[in-house]
């Protein structure tokens, strides 16, 4: 069964940065792009950005531009998403995913998730 | 606010049928996909590619799209189906994605 693994809870205080990572394990990691995906407590879902663990290419949400790094270390398998400058607001629950697509499919479907990393922004 | 609306709640009684439905202009061009999450636990993929259930879903899910709203439509609710659900498309340029603002299901 396909799995990832995230890193465990985090506390920031304002400024600083997180970096969260997300190890995939039972599939080959380089054929499918991860998107990590925020949830602040008893709100919806946000999308942040992808990341193409083969050629390291990414994509970020205009609102996370400037603010968020997403890369990956091949050798292990794993995926890592940074946040900087971080505010009271982005204290979330944090969630990679894996996207898959199909010979019809129009945009990613997250077919795994990761068990989600909270990090909490306070002074 | 999202690009994809979605109604915040809905309730159906057991064993009924509910449709849960989701706007935005982009879904004229792109189909949706539907995440079921329960409390405390992460989002599962319920409906890809407009109408095709991934392996382990029941099949009274069943998704469609019409103009600018994508539906997903529970055929026999069970009290197990209650959860929050998302939609989720490109978002108007095409160029990233966006899940709608979800909706809360309540099985009565």
């Amino acid at each position: 069964q396909v799995q990832l693994v995230q890193s465990g809870a985090e506390v920031k205080k304002p400024g600083a940065s997180v970096k969260v990572s997300c190890k995939a394990s039972r599939y080959a990691f380089i054929s499918y792009d991860i998107n990590w995906v925020r949830q602040a407590t008893g709100q919806g879902l946000e999308w942040m950005g992808w990341m193409n663990p083969y050629s390291g290419n990414t994509g970020y949400a205009q609102k996370f531009q400037g603010r968020v790094t997403m890369t990956r270390n091949t050798s292990i398998s794993t995926a890592y998403m940074e946040l900087s400058s971080l505010r009271s607001e982005d204290t979330a629950l944090y969630y990679c995913a894996r996207a898959s697509y199909t010979s019809s499919s129009e945009s990613p479907n997250f077919d795994y998730w990761g068990q989600g990393t909270l990090v909490t922004v306070s002074s | 606010s999202s690009e994809l609306t979605q109604d915040p709640a809905v309730s159906v009684a057991l064993g009924q049928t509910v449709r849960i439905t989701c706007q935005g202009d982009s879904l004229r061009n792109y189909y949706a996909s539907w995440y079921q999450q329960k409390p405390g636990q992460a989002p599962v993929l319920v409906i890809y590619d407009k109408n095709n259930r991934p392996s382990g879903i029941p099949d009274r899910f069943s998704g469609s799209s019409s103009g600018n709203t994508a539906s997903l439509t529970i055929t026999g609710a069970q009290a197990e189906d209650e959860a929050d659900y998302y939609c989720k498309s490109r978002d108007s340029s095409g160029n990233h994605l966006v899940f709608g603002g979800g909706t809360k299901l309540t099985v009565l």
